[in-house]
């Protein structure tokens, strides 16, 4: 099956600083998404984005879909942005079978 | 509309016993998704359902386990004669067509 890829696995940022989150997978899709799971378990879909870029407010993120990975981009982070974020994928031909990547547990210090 | 409500929040259940979840999803949301995720992974599918048909089932759905949803509104997860190794958080999400998904807040389930 498909395999995805995050990275890095574990970031800790000083608050204001940005950062860029990586997602590999390893065959096509037609669908990918980025989540956030909040320290309380509740995961927040960020982007639709199985192709092209997107932009909300101080997030952004890019999906190369012909070389397979997508990029998660968090400018001027705050306490608030710490959690998981995970990126999902559908494989072609697949509808509901979304499947998650490790995630990258993001720590940001006041 | 108050997003994806998921009832009980935690469940404790001795070995052996049957336990089930509801899922009320966003109410124009015809797509319907049961996940389980345990500490430290990722959420893994379950199964889906379109409107009232149940379109796709992961192999991690034993028999123990079957989902419901009836006139394509709410859904259940039921587990039957539960094991230790079901102890998770069940998560239930719902998308209109196969865009954004909206989770709820999780069923933790918990086997002693």
């Amino acid at each position: 099956g498909i395999q995805v890829e995050q990275s890095p696995p574990d970031l800790i940022l000083q608050e204001g600083a940005n950062s860029t989150l990586r997602c590999n997978f390893s065959d096509s899709v037609n669908n990918l998404q980025w989540f956030h799971q909040n320290p309380w378990g509740q995961l927040i879909n960020l982007f639709y984005i199985p192709s092209g870029t997107k932009q909300n407010g101080r997030l952004s993120a890019t999906t190369v879909a012909t070389e397979r990975y997508s990029l998660l981009y968090i400018s001027s982070s705050q306490t608030t942005d710490s959690g998981v974020y995970f990126c999902a994928v559908a494989p072609g031909g697949s509808q509901g079978n979304l499947i998650f990547g490790k995630g990258t547990k993001l720590s940001v210090k006041p | 509309d108050t997003g994806v409500s998921q009832d009980p929040r935690h469940k404790i259940t001795k070995r052996g016993q049957n336990v089930t979840f509801r899922c009320d999803p966003i109410s124009e949301h015809n797509r319907l998704y049961w996940y389980r995720q345990t500490l430290g992974q990722g959420p893994e599918f379950l199964t889906y359902f379109q409107n009232e048909a149940q379109l796709e089932k992961s192999r991690l759905l034993s028999d123990r386990f079957s989902a419901e949803r009836p006139k394509g509104s709410f859904s259940t997860l039921e587990i039957q004669r539960t094991e230790q190794g079901d102890s998770a958080m069940y998560l239930c999400a719902s998308s209109l067509g196969d865009r954004g998904y909206t989770f709820g807040s999780g069923t933790r389930l918990t086997v002693v």
